[in-house]
């Protein structure tokens, strides 16, 4: 079964400093990855997608993740962060299913940036 | 309007009482998803709707009951409800093109409490 593990329920960096949230999945074929970003009382925005054209790919507000197929990992990074990215970040897989575009979140990452 | 709206935002309702909230996408898309976002818990997949036919039900109490008429709109009924189904609950919607891949869009949630 296809799962995604986000390592760290809470990051917290110092403005300006890197931001890198990090997410394994397990899929026994290359999946579809993504990366959605939810600010408070919001619902999920699409951060970027990988669709296996490139490895490293870039998304919104600065934001990038390279895809790893050795360690089956998706990493989010950001070079420098700013209070405006204080939010909850979901990775998520898309298995294939033949059907629909269903989508396994992982639990979250909540990253935090003070000055 | 655009991209996914939902109504309402907020709702408060009793054990005893009957409500509906109501999902509707302004993409185009012929899928729909209800998920609920429940505090320290993953994101959970209730229900999927492709080209109006119901795909996906995981285990889902019968006390909540969607409903898909058309593929721009998206119910979800809610009746004899739980203190414990408390949640923010999203709508989301992509195109389904018999593959996975597909791009989710959610909309902002309604925040839903049972007393």
């Amino acid at each position: 079964a296809q799962s995604v593990t986000q390592l760290g329920s809470h990051v917290s960096v110092s403005e300006g400093a890197l931001v890198l949230l990090r997410c394994n999945y397990s899929s026994s074929v290359p999946p579809y990855l993504f990366w959605y970003v939810q600010y408070p009382n919001q619902g999920l925005q699409l951060l970027l997608k990988y669709t296996s054209a490139a490895t490293l790919v870039k998304g919104i507000n600065g934001f990038e993740a390279e895809f790893k197929k050795s360690e089956t990992s998706f990493h989010l990074t950001k070079p420098s962060a700013h209070m405006r990215d204080a939010a909850e970040y979901f990775c998520a897989v898309s298995p294939f299913s033949g059907g629909y575009n269903k989508l396994i979140f992982g639990a979250g990452t909540r990253l935090a940036a003070h000055p | 309007e655009t991209g996914v709206t939902q109504t309402p935002r907020h709702l408060v309702m009793g054990m005893t009482n009957k409500k509906s909230l109501k999902c509707e996408q302004h993409l185009g898309h012929n899928a729909m998803y209800w998920y609920k976002q429940s505090a320290k818990k993953p994101l959970e997949l209730m229900f999927v709707y492709s080209l109006e036919e119901r795909v996906e039900n995981n285990s889902v109490p019968s006390r909540f009951s969607p409903e898909c008429p058309n593929s721009s709109h998206l119910f979800l009924h809610l009746h004899t409800l739980q203190p414990e189904d408390s949640a923010l609950y999203l709508c989301a919607s992509s195109q389904d093109e018999g593959n996975s891949g597909g791009t989710q869009y959610f909309g902002p949630g309604t925040r839903l409490t049972v007393l």
